[in-house]
């Protein structure tokens, strides 16, 4: 079957760095996305990686490695605003999205 | 503002009553999607409309029932749902064809069923 595994809840301190794992197993590969969720809020798209290596976009960056079907999300000089849930999603061999149950990241001052 | 707009935003309803969610998006995307999210779990996609055409329904009971009339605007029609039924409901769109091109999301319409 398909499978994506993030841990449930994380808990960080403002201005510090916390790194967000994913571990997955799909038919197929097409691309790994994060995204974002606030309580009560759309999730927003943050990031797509479909080939090996490290994407930096400001304070957030992630990383992806295939043969090893692990993906990360960095996020540094963290702010309260980042409290929030993220969610990873892989595009299977059908481009159909398989999603996380998503990592809930708390942030303390 | 992510350019998809649902309503309505909060729906308390019955188990006999009938209801209707909208979804609406600016975006000149050509797929729309509705998802269940409940606490703790992963996003369950139900429908996925291409171009006004069902293309995926993944063993959703029938007591939700979806119309698409165009490509901006999706419905999802509710009877006599379940109390396990309450939930997230979150709409969103794409352009498909392109796999690097990420799904927008509305607000979503939580849904509670007495």
């Amino acid at each position: 079957g398909q499978n994506i595994d993030q841990p449930t809840e994380m808990t960080a301190t403002e201005g510090a760095i916390v790194q967000i794992n994913c571990t997955y197993q799909t038919s197929g590969f097409n691309g790994l996305f994060w995204y974002q969720q606030h309580a009560g809020e759309a999730p927003t798209f943050l990031s797509y990686n479909v080939l090996d290596g490290l994407e930096e976009k400001g304070r957030f960056s992630s990383f992806l490695s295939r043969s090893k079907g692990y993906s990360y999300l960095l996020l540094k000089e963290l702010q309260m605003k980042d409290s929030a849930s993220y969610l990873c999603a892989v595009a299977d061999s059908n481009y159909q999205l398989i999603w996380g149950a998503g990592t809930k990241l708390i942030i303390k001052p | 503002e992510t350019g998809v707009t649902q309503t309505p935003r909060h729906l308390v309803m019955g188990m006999t009553n009938k209801k209707s969610l909208k979804c609406e998006q600016h975006l000149g995307h050509n797929a729309m999607y509705w998802y269940k999210q409940s606490a703790k779990k992963p996003l369950e996609l139900m429908f996925v409309y291409n171009f006004k055409e069902q293309t995926e329904n993944n063993s959703v009971p029938s007591r939700f029932s979806p119309e698409c009339p165009n490509s901006s605007h999706l419905f999802l029609h509710l009877h006599t749902l379940q109390p396990e039924d309450s939930a997230l409901y979150l709409c969103a769109s794409s352009q498909e064809g392109q796999a690097n091109q990420p799904q927008h999301f509305g607000d979503g319409t939580r849904l509670s069923i007495l």
